[in-house]
């Protein structure tokens, strides 16, 4: 167990919705990640905060934004759903040691 | 543009033989660098990074990794595969509060 939790587990929802997937961090960890794994693309990074403030940003939609909460906890809301973004959704986080800790992942199915 | 590759999409091994899973990179700077494991829906595990100093970094499960810096490259080994050892391997580098990871390589051992 990394201690990185994510939820939900499974999300299925319908073309043109809005999700929102969630993320705790490890205790004492500043900053979290925020990664779609796919199953021709690969793992892609997509949005890193850190003490709540956007730190880096990767291959993120427009359609997608993320934030991180004063308790550090983070959101990563997905709108105007397509069936390509249909994938595993991981969330990271790290102290200053810059290793990454994954949750376990959110599997959104977009029909 | 900066990169992190690995050649081949699968490496099949006999168990007790050793095993080598390839990582080259095109990142700027001295990065640091990453092997993660990932078991079938599971999160990414830490298994070891470099960050300066001896070529050869010991880490979980056996594993270790050569870094050579003439090659730009990152290779993961083990003195002797285990069929738990199965799984999807990643390296990852990092610089500029950005990572970078590689597609990923299946490992199969074989009893």
């Amino acid at each position: 167990d990394s201690g990185v939790t994510q939820t939900p587990k499974h999300l299925i929802t319908a073309t043109g919705q809005r999700v929102t997937l969630r993320c705790s961090p490890r205790s004492g960890d500043l900053s979290v990640y925020w990664y779609q794994q796919s199953l021709d693309q690969g793992l892609q990074f997509l949005i890193q905060y850190y003490n709540g403030e956007e730190r880096a940003k990767g291959n993120i939609l427009e359609r997608f934004s993320a934030q991180q909460f004063p308790d550090l906890h983070s959101e990563l809301n997905l709108s105007s759903l397509e069936l390509g973004d249909s994938a595993l959704y991981f969330c990271a986080s790290s102290s200053s040691t810059d290793t990454q800790y994954f949750g376990p992942g959110t599997r959104l199915t977009v029909l | 543009a900066q990169s992190v590759a690995q050649p081949e999409d699968q490496v099949n091994v006999a168990e007790g033989n050793p095993l080598t899973v390839k990582c080259t990179y095109s990142v700027s700077g001295n990065p640091y660098l990453f092997w993660y494991v990932q078991y079938p829906n599971r999160g990414l595990q830490f298994l070891l990074k470099y960050i300066t100093g001896d070529n050869l970094v010991k880490g979980s499960y056996g594993f270790e990794a050569e870094f050579n810096k003439s090659q730009t490259s990152f290779h993961l080994k083990k003195p002797s595969a285990l069929v738990s050892d199965s799984a999807l391997y990643f390296c990852a580098g990092y610089n500029f509060n950005k990572f970078y990871f590689g597609s990923g390589t299946k490992l199969n051992v074989k009893p």
